[in-house]
């Protein structure tokens, strides 16, 4: 059975802090990795997407890593901000052209004014 | 705006009533999704549709139906059928690639439903 886990399920950082989130996978045979971002009640927000032959994708503050050797992939968050509270959400896609997103159950991050 | 719309936000049904989730994109996008988010569990896949007129089932079908008539539009009916239907219900799209394959998906707001 394919799984995600996210590690922590929650965080609380000072604002200004670098932080790092986890995220492990079962399958190594993925596609592509994605995080999204889901503020209360929302709906998600595709943060950054990285494809199986990709080491990392950045946007901004945000750094995406992927290692499919291990399963596993990190968002680091570099000088956080208030406005980055949310829930974080990692999913794969696998290979073989599979539709279906396996998702993880998120990290909720706030970061402390 | 381009974007994905969904509504109601908030819907209330009785048990025993059918309901319809709408979904609507502007985004030209081939592939179509509805997703079901329970507190403290990812999201989980019910059905998608990556053309008109044809759609799978997702690993939480049961209980549910779907139609795609129109590119634009992948509404989503809850039936008297599905046991647990209070939940928050995502509707995504996402373009396909020449090569088969579907790129980012891209979120709508979500209905909330809650059965009395």
């Amino acid at each position: 059975k394919q799984e995600v886990t996210q590690i922590p399920a929650a965080l609380s950082v000072p604002e200004g802090e670098n932080l790092v989130l986890n995220c492990s996978f079962t399958d190594s045979a993925i596609y592509n990795l994605q995080w999204f971002r889901q503020d209360p009640g929302k709906g998600l927000t595709s943060l950054l997407l990285i494809q199986s032959s990709q080491r990392e994708q950045t946007s901004g503050r945000l750094n995406a890593s992927l290692d499919k050797s291990s399963g596993r992939s990190t968002l680091y968050i570099a000088a956080s901000q208030p406005g980055d509270s949310a829930t974080y959400l990692c999913a794969f896609r696998l290979q073989g052209g599979s539709e279906k997103l396996v998702f993880g159950k998120g990290t909720k991050l706030t970061v402390n004014p | 705006d381009g974007g994905i719309t969904q509504s109601p936000k908030y819907l209330f049904r009785k048990e025993g009533q059918n309901v319809t989730l709408s979904c609507e994109q502007n985004l030209n996008h081939d592939a179509m999704y509805w997703y079901r988010q329970d507190p403290g569990q990812g999201l989980r896949l019910i059905y998608y549709s990556q053309i008109v007129n044809d759609f799978q089932k997702g690993d939480i079908a049961e209980g549910y139906s779907v139609s795609r008539e129109k590119k634009e539009s992948f509404p989503l009916t809850v039936t008297s059928a599905q046991k647990n239907p209070t939940a928050f219900y995502l509707c995504a799209s996402s373009l396909r690639r020449l090569a088969g394959l579907t790129d980012t998906q891209y979120f709508g707001p979500g209905t909330r439903l809650t059965v009395l």
